[in-house]
């Protein structure tokens, strides 16, 4: 089962920073935290992921609370382009790492 | 970066038959590949996981015969949906890769399945 809570849906005006939410309470030490985002009809594509610290690459930043309860997906200056489905994944360590994908966020950039 | 295909993109049979999907990591070897399945306006849900050289494990409640998967070599996981019924029809999605967990893995862009 998903570890995850995200809002159903967020709009987010072009040209702006998404900050997306996701909470992941019951996360355990050792369990990453991984987003992803789908485009209508596509398969999911990878986009960050981390354990503890925040970690930034060329499509988004992960910031992850001191605690790990939750983690905030920043994408720094929306496109239209970047209007999907995003997943905040809890990686389940114990049992062969599975992906267990919880409902997603739905982010509208708006022109 | 690591490419994960599957074949075919779209399928459209009639009630009763067996449908092959093919899913293949195209630059790296997988012992262990995942299968999904997405229902309209649905989260991905895992089916099964996909073992290079032993039987697949699957999720409760996902039928081992009716949905078969074949692991033959570390590059190619097969789902076969036996009989299938217009129930069936669904988006199907592989991944590969990241067989710890630091790493990613990589989805293949899904099959459409349509059963009339």
């Amino acid at each position: 089962d998903a570890k995850t809570t995200q809002p159903t849906s967020m709009d987010c005006a072009e040209g702006r920073a998404a900050n997306l939410p996701c909470n992941h309470s019951t996360i355990s030490g050792n369990e990453y935290v991984y987003w992803y985002r789908q485009i209508h009809s596509q398969g999911p594509q990878y986009i960050i992921h981390g354990l503890k610290n925040n970690e930034t690459n060329e499509m988004a930043s992960l910031i992850i609370t001191e605690d790990r309860k939750s983690s905030t997906l920043i994408l720094p200056h929306a496109t239209l382009r970047d209007t999907a489905v995003y997943y905040c994944i809890v990686r389940v360590s114990n049992t062969g790492n599975q992906f267990y994908f919880g409902t997603g966020t739905s982010l509208t950039v708006i022109p | 970066g690591a490419v994960v295909s599957q074949h075919p993109s779209r399928v459209i049979c009639k009630s009763g038959t067996s449908v092959k999907i093919e899913c293949r990591s195209l630059d790296f070897q997988a012992t262990t590949m995942f299968w999904y399945r997405q229902f309209p306006k649905q989260s991905l849900m895992l089916m099964a996981t996909s073992n290079e050289g032993s039987k697949a494990t699957y999720e409760q409640g996902v039928e081992k015969d009716k949905f078969l998967i074949n692991h033959a070599s570390l590059t190619l996981s097969t789902l076969t949906v036996t009989s299938a019924h217009p129930e069936d029809s669904s988006f199907y999605i592989c991944s590969a890769g990241g067989t710890t967990s630091n790493q990613p893995q990589h989805f293949g862009d899904g099959t459409r399945l349509s059963i009339l």
